[in-house]
């Protein structure tokens, strides 16, 4: 069966210092993953995902995550994090073939200036 | 633009009450979903719908139903509401698996309905 794993319900982070929010998944399939962010009062948005081929995926607003199988991992990062990064991410991988996604807790990421 | 609208953003109701929360989409989309968000919990997955008057369970879907009539419509129905099924309520739609690859699992959410049971 799939699941998701987010490390730390909640990270803060500095005016352009790395973010990193960490995902780890489990999946008896080659998984697809994505990540998606929810800005306060807002539905979630797709940031990035993974289907298949190249493992370090690019998404929007400079963020980009890397599929790594020997670690079950789907770490996101930006380089530099900005104060409108602040939101929630959540990590998901996909169940079954309609479509429906498993998400994981969320991580709230929070920017001091 | 792709779009997924919730007809009500906030309600309040009181225990026991029926509750429908609506939820359309102009993309022709084959599936839609329902989820709840809970602080700390995340997105738990309630129905789905894969076709017009099919419906599948998810892992939540006790207390709740669901009704597909139209393609571009996914209800939400609460027949007997209840304090703990205060949440937000989000809707998604995803087009069907056999389309192209990059289309393939990726869900457009709507903005979320707020609820408040009494």
């Amino acid at each position: 069966a799939q699941s998701v794993t987010q490390l730390g319900s909640h990270v803060s982070v500095s005016e352009g210092a790395l973010v990193l929010l960490r995902c780890n998944y489990s999946s008896s399939v080659p998984p697809y993953l994505f990540w998606y962010v929810q800005y306060p009062n807002q539905g979630l948005q797709l940031l990035l995902k993974y289907t298949t081929g190249a493992t370090l995926v690019k998404g929007i607003n400079g963020f980009e995550a890397e599929f790594k199988k020997s670690e079950t991992s789907f770490h996101l990062t930006k380089p530099s994090a900005h104060m409108s990064d602040a939101a929630e991410y959540f990590c998901a991988v996909s169940k079954g073939s309609q479509g429906n996604l498993i998400f994981g807790k969320g991580t709230k990421l929070s920017v001091k200036p | 633009d792709v779009k997924v609208t919730q007809s009500s953003r906030y309600l309040v109701k009181r225990t026991g009450e029926k509750v429908f929360l609506e939820c359309v989409q102009d993309m022709d989309h084959e599936n839609m979903f329902w989820y709840r968000q809970d602080p700390g919990l995340g997105l738990r997955l309630i129905y789905f719908s894969y076709d017009v008057k099919m419906k599948e369970k998810g892992d939540i879907p006790e207390g709740y139903s669901v009704s597909r009539e139209k393609k571009e419509r996914f209800s939400l129905i609460l027949e007997s509401a209840s304090t703990n099924q205060t949440s937000m309520y989000l809707c998604a739609s995803s087009p069907a698996v056999g389309g192209s690859i990059s289309g393939a699992n990726v869900l457009t959410f709507g903005a979320g309905s707020r609820l408040t049971v009494l």
